[in-house]
């Protein structure tokens, strides 16, 4: 069965970097682009951007440019969300969840979500 | 970019009842549009894409319409299970959530 398992939840400071985790599971994974969907805690959910799994090509939304990468590991059939400089406003948890090839389809599969916590 | 006005943020309704939610964008998305069940802890689950097309394992319950800027998604028997926020998502043009709709059971 298609499942996409998120690392576990992580407690950072002010200015550090976090690297999230999603790794892919029951399909090809180059054959589906990974997107990422941030909820602040007690906000809704907001499309950060995707990755095309086969060309490995980033595409953020205009309020995730900057700090925020996405990179994967074809082998491992994982997808990464990287933050750099983190700030408190980075608290919320982040959501893996598997596009079309394309990056225009909805979102079918998606992780438990990873908690990040900011806290000096 | 694409707003998606979703409403109500919250509703209360019995078991066996009801409900309708709508999300209306801010200009026509051609259908593009999938509904999402939300449960603490969990990831959104996929019920609704393309306005009205079911996902293989969702109950006939569930149900999505409309067209242009304006769209509905409803539940009908209402069952404790169904207790979750529930998302709106327009695909048209990028990605767009609606702010949300928590549903409670009275």
């Amino acid at each position: 069965q298609i499942q996409l398992v998120q690392s576990g939840p992580e407690l950072k400071k002010p200015g550090e970097t976090v690297k999230i985790s999603c790794k892919a599971s029951g399909y090809t994974f180059t054959n589906y682009g990974m997107n990422w969907v941030k909820q602040a805690p007690g906000k809704g959910l907001k499309w950060m951007g995707w990755i095309n799994t086969y060309t490995g090509e980033p595409t953020y939304a205009d309020d995730f440019k900057g700090r925020f990468a996405f990179s994967l590991e074809t082998s491992a059939s994982t997808a990464y969300l990287q933050i750099n400089n983190l700030k408190n406003e980075d608290t919320a948890t982040y959501f893996c969840a598997r596009g079309d090839y394309y990056g225009r389809g909805f979102f079918d599969y998606w992780g438990q979500g990873t908690t990040l916590t900011v806290s000096s | 970019d694409i707003q998606m006005t979703q409403s109500p943020s919250s509703l209360s309704a019995s078991l066996g009842g009801k409900v309708t939610i709508t999300c209306k964008a801010s200009q026509d998305i051609n259908k593009y549009i999938a509904w999402y069940q939300h449960k603490p802890g969990k990831g959104p689950r996929l019920l609704i894409h393309y306005t009205s097309t079911l996902q293989p394992g969702i109950p006939s319950r569930f149900s999505g319409s409309g067209s242009g800027r304006d769209y509905s998604f409803s539940i009908s028997n209402l069952e404790p299970e169904d207790i979750a926020t529930y998302y709106c998502l327009q695909y048209d043009n990028l990605y767009t959530f609606g702010g949300g709709t928590k549903l409670e059971i009275k």
